[in-house]
């Protein structure tokens, strides 16, 4: 019974680097959410995938950021040219549908922009 | 704009006690809550949920009550254990909305032995 799964869990890159965080939702999930987490803050949400409807993406902090979902299962999310304030835990959740369905996190991946 | 607070960054109980971890939200469209623990270098995991329609939802140690006139819940635990010592973040949604959560910025709870 796996559940979801980041990879990779840790990743240092120098500043103007590209990054790209790999997602594997739990089997069946329609529904697929990109978080992450700054030093001593909440989740903040970047983005939603539900089935084949067009994502929601009212969270993703610019255009450097984006993220795609490719036959309904696995995501990637996508930095480019990697600022400081990048740092952060980017978690990955899913769930049944998108609603009344509680979110079954990864571990996440520690994202480290030097 | 928090639209969830979670206004104690931290809280310390003895072994045993009752552990009380409160949340505000502000938005009246928010008709389901739930309550994530987190423990380091792990994703959140679900803990309980409560929607609007009720006022109380118990699972074995954990109870959640909602009190929607005041947008304030809290998550209840007894008697804590030091396995409960962990980050717990309150969550928020909008079930007719597309459904992403809102999340506070959560309580770190230390359990003493």
């Amino acid at each position: 019974g796996a559940g979801v799964s980041q990879s990779p869990s840790n990743k240092v890159t120098e500043k103007g680097k590209d990054v790209e965080l790999r997602c594997d939702p739990i089997s069946g999930h329609t529904a697929l959410y990109w978080y992450r987490q700054s030093l001593g803050q909440g989740l903040e949400f970047l983005i939603y995938f539900q089935g084949n409807s067009a994502p929601d993406k009212s969270g993703l902090p610019s255009d450097r950021f984006s993220a795609e979902r490719t036959g309904g299962s696995v995501s990637t999310l996508t930095i480019q040219r990697t600022q400081q304030e990048d740092s952060a835990v980017y978690l990955c959740a899913s769930s049944l549908n998108r609603n009344a369905s509680p979110l079954h996190f990864g571990n996440g991946t520690r994202l480290t922009v030097t | 704009d928090q639209q969830v607070k979670q206004n104690s960054p931290s809280l310390s109980v003895q072994e045993g006690r009752i552990s009380i971890l409160n949340c505000d939200y502000t938005n009246s469209m928010f008709d389901y809550f739930l309550w994530y623990k987190k423990y380091p270098a792990e994703g959140p995991t679900f803990l309980i949920s409560i929607s609007s329609i009720k006022d109380k939802n118990e699972d074995g140690r954990f109870t959640v009550f909602l009190n929607k006139s005041a947008k304030h819940l809290s998550l209840h635990i007894v008697p804590s254990q030091p396995g409960d010592s962990a980050v717990y973040f309150c969550a928020a949604s909008a079930l007719g909305s597309q459904g992403n959560l809102i999340f506070g910025k959560g309580t770190k709870l230390s359990v003493k032995p």
